[in-house]
């Protein structure tokens, strides 16, 4: 069986400022991970994914993910924060089979002017 | 290029009442899921279809009962609708390329059940 566990509920940066948002995952085997986006009132959008190709990850709109096996972590980082990136954001890890994807609590992003 | 669409967008109803949620996907995906958010909880997984035909239960599966007669449509219904349901639920689906694939998400339902 695999989990995810978001460490923040609430991440709060200004404008310009770097994020980062926590993620960490357990599974019994290679795991697939994605980080998904969820703008007010929209559906989810894929940001990116672990496809095991390489540990660094790019996905759109400037975010990036790094997967480091020796922390199971897989953290959500862009270098410089803009008001609409103020979302929802969902670490996901996929299971084995391919056939069910389980997802953290969310980290909720406020960005300040 | 509609994507996942979902039917209807918010719904009020009473303890005790029935409705059907629908789903539609024109990717040709296989597989196709419904989910409930809800807040600090993320999305849980109430049931799914790996094909036209077939179901099978999720994580959240109690109160609910879905069907898959054709392959674009994924119906989710509530025979007895409680308090408890209130939530946004959320269709998705998947084409069948194994575990890096991702899943394509609808806009979601807002369900109020008074």
């Amino acid at each position: 069986a695999q989990s995810v566990t978001q460490l923040d509920s609430h991440v709060s940066v200004s404008e310009g400022t770097p994020v980062l948002l926590r993620c960490n995952y357990s599974s019994s085997y290679s795991p697939s991970l994605f980080w998904y986006v969820q703008h007010p009132n929209k559906g989810l959008q894929l940001l990116l994914k672990y496809t095991s190709a390489a540990t660094l990850v790019k996905g759109i709109n400037g975010f990036e993910a790094e997967f480091k096996k020796s922390e199971t972590s897989f953290h959500l980082t862009k270098p410089s924060a803009h008001m609409s990136d103020a979302a929802e954001y969902f670490c996901v890890v996929g299971n084995n089979a391919g056939n069910m994807l389980t997802f953290g609590g969310g980290t909720r992003l406020m960005v300040k002017p | 290029n509609a994507g996942v669409t979902q039917t209807p967008k918010f719904r009020v109803l009473k303890t005790g009442q029935s409705m059907t949620l629908l789903c539609a996907q024109d990717m040709n995906h296989e597989y196709m899921y419904w989910y409930r958010q809800d807040p600090g909880m993320g999305l849980r997984l109430i049931h799914y279809s790996v094909g036209e035909g077939t179901t099978a239960k999720g994580e959240v599966p109690d109160g609910y009962n879905v069907s898959r007669l054709k392959k674009q449509n994924f119906l989710l219904g509530l025979e007895s609708a409680a308090p408890s349901q209130t939530s946004v639920y959320f269709c998705a689906s998947s084409p069948l390329r194994g575990r890096y694939t991702e899943a394509f998400f609808g806009q979601g339902t807002r369900l109020t059940v008074v």
